[in-house]
């Protein structure tokens, strides 16, 4: 079974900096990795796919990147409305479509 | 306005059972793959379970696998989770997700429902 494991646990930041957040997966899954938003009280919301591809209507502001084992959001200005936590998902490899544990964006 | 609307969720002893039910509009239900999805309370997504848009493949997580049984009705527009021999580690927040790509399993998931919440108790 694959295991996604992502870094840090929390990152603790201002509005307008830059976020980067990691997805490390415990073997190879190609490019076949998405990113979610989850916020209080929410269901998650799919960012990223395919590792780099925005999903609809996501701001230019989030982007993706890696292949292989590892994967890297990037958030280019944290806004307001970006602290929440966000998952990596793995879609590549059987059994099942593996989530990491999720790292929490905090306000500084 | 796609829509997942999840139902079907309560407290239950465990080892019985609990038919959940999502029911879809606003898109062609029957041209994608839907998922279960859990998050117990104040812990990570764990995918549960999903099913192709015709039904001829189903897969489990293992953790579920031969105690859940996925299963749709395209002409009701709706998903279905059996549980059976629930076990209190069942207990979580349960989404409907939406397959990203027509047809087959593939993930990601594009669109979810705002959940149904089962607690297995004694």
């Amino acid at each position: 079974e694959i295991v996604l494991t992502q870094s840090p646990a929390t990152l603790s930041l201002s509005p307008g900096e830059r976020a980067t957040l990691s997805c490390r997966a415990s073997q190879s899954i190609g490019i076949f990795l998405a990113w979610y938003q989850q916020k209080p009280g929410q269901a998650p919301r799919l960012l990223i796919y395919d590792a780099s591809n925005r999903a609809t209507g996501i701001p230019a502001r989030f982007s993706g990147s890696g292949s292989g084992t590892d994967f890297t959001l990037t958030i280019s200005s944290l806004e307001p409305e970006d602290f929440a936590v966000y998952y990596c998902q793995q879609c590549g490899n059987w059994p099942g479509y593996t989530f990491g544990q999720g790292t929490k964006v905090e306000i500084k | 306005e796609e829509q997942l609307v999840e139902s079907g969720g309560g407290l239950v002893q465990p080892g019985r059972s609990l038919r959940l039910s999502c029911a879809a509009s606003g898109f062609t239900f029957s041209d994608y793959a839907m998922h279960w999805v859990r998050q117990p309370p104040g812990k990570g997504l764990e995918w549960v379970s999903g099913i192709n848009w015709n039904s001829d493949k189903r897969v489990y997580a293992p953790s579920v696998k031969g105690r859940f049984t996925i299963s749709r009705d395209n002409a009701k527009k709706s998903l279905y989770l059996q549980m059976n021999s629930l076990r209190p580690e069942d207990t979580a927040l349960y989404y409907c997700a939406k397959d990203l790509e027509l047809g087959a399993l593939a993930g990601p998931f594009d669109f979810w429902g705002q959940g149904t919440l089962v607690a297995v108790s004694s």
